[in-house]
């Protein structure tokens, strides 16, 4: 299984552009890259999944680079809400045979 | 559609005591995990189940720990006897992971269990 090093925690300004790095050394090559927000008291959440190069949705981008040894969740102009853990995973996505394990995910901590 | 449902919410036990938490699957999803998340740590899988069958269980401490996924739809986590180390967040969660499916994990509320 891919293991994923992240940040502990991070802090941010409100109106801030937010980059969250992941580092997954081993990654296979049918391995995908997602990442999921969780608030207190509340399950993970889904934000952004891709595989190389560069994705975007309505709440993030996620950079790939071409090694994909590393990935970076991008959040754009983050507000007090995004307070959350971050936490990246990497694995097969179309394939419930593996299985999927969180690492210790990225505390971010928005301020006014 | 319906998300993914888990009950009780809360549960007080003494140590020792056993404890059951159920977890139902969003319809149509094969693969449903359970994660056990201690307060400040990230989820640590417990166990992983496509369909009927057990995909991982290496992280689940089986001499007090049992899973059941019945019929390849609800699952069962029960705890016999419960140690204070236990004290955590259970939490379930599907996909549908499964060729040509959407690999995004589903999570329930939890069920928050106190050992005392």
């Amino acid at each position: 299984l891919a293991k994923t090093t992240q940040p502990i925690s991070m802090d941010s300004y409100e109106g801030q552009e937010v980059n969250i790095t992941c580092s997954h050394n081993n990654i296979a090559t049918n391995d995908y890259i997602t990442w999921y927000q969780q608030f207190p008291s509340q399950g993970p959440r889904f934000i952004i999944q891709g595989y190389k190069t560069k994705v975007t949705n309505e709440v993030a981008s996620l950079f790939i680079p071409a090694d994909r040894k590393s990935s970076t969740l991008s959040l754009p102009r983050v507000s007090l809400s995004d307070t959350a853990v971050y936490y990246c995973l990497v694995g097969p996505w179309n394939s419930g045979n593996t299985p999927l394990v969180f690492g210790k995910g990225t505390r971010l901590s928005v301020i006014a | 559609e319906a998300g993914v449902a888990q009950s009780p919410r809360y549960k007080i036990i003494e140590k020792r005591q056993s404890v059951a938490f159920w977890c139902n699957p969003i319809s149509g999803h094969a693969t449903l995990y359970w994660y056990q998340q201690i307060l400040g740590q990230g989820p640590k899988l417990l166990i992983q189940f496509q369909n009927n069958g057990v995909v991982d269980d290496s992280q689940l401490p089986k001499d007090r720990f049992s899973a059941e996924r019945l019929k390849g739809v609800d699952s069962t986590l029960k705890i016999q006897p419960a140690k204070l180390e236990d004290s955590a967040v259970y939490l379930c969660a599907s996909s549908r992971r499964t060729s040509g499916g959407s690999g995004e994990l589903f999570f329930g509320e939890g069920s928050r269990l106190t050992v005392l």
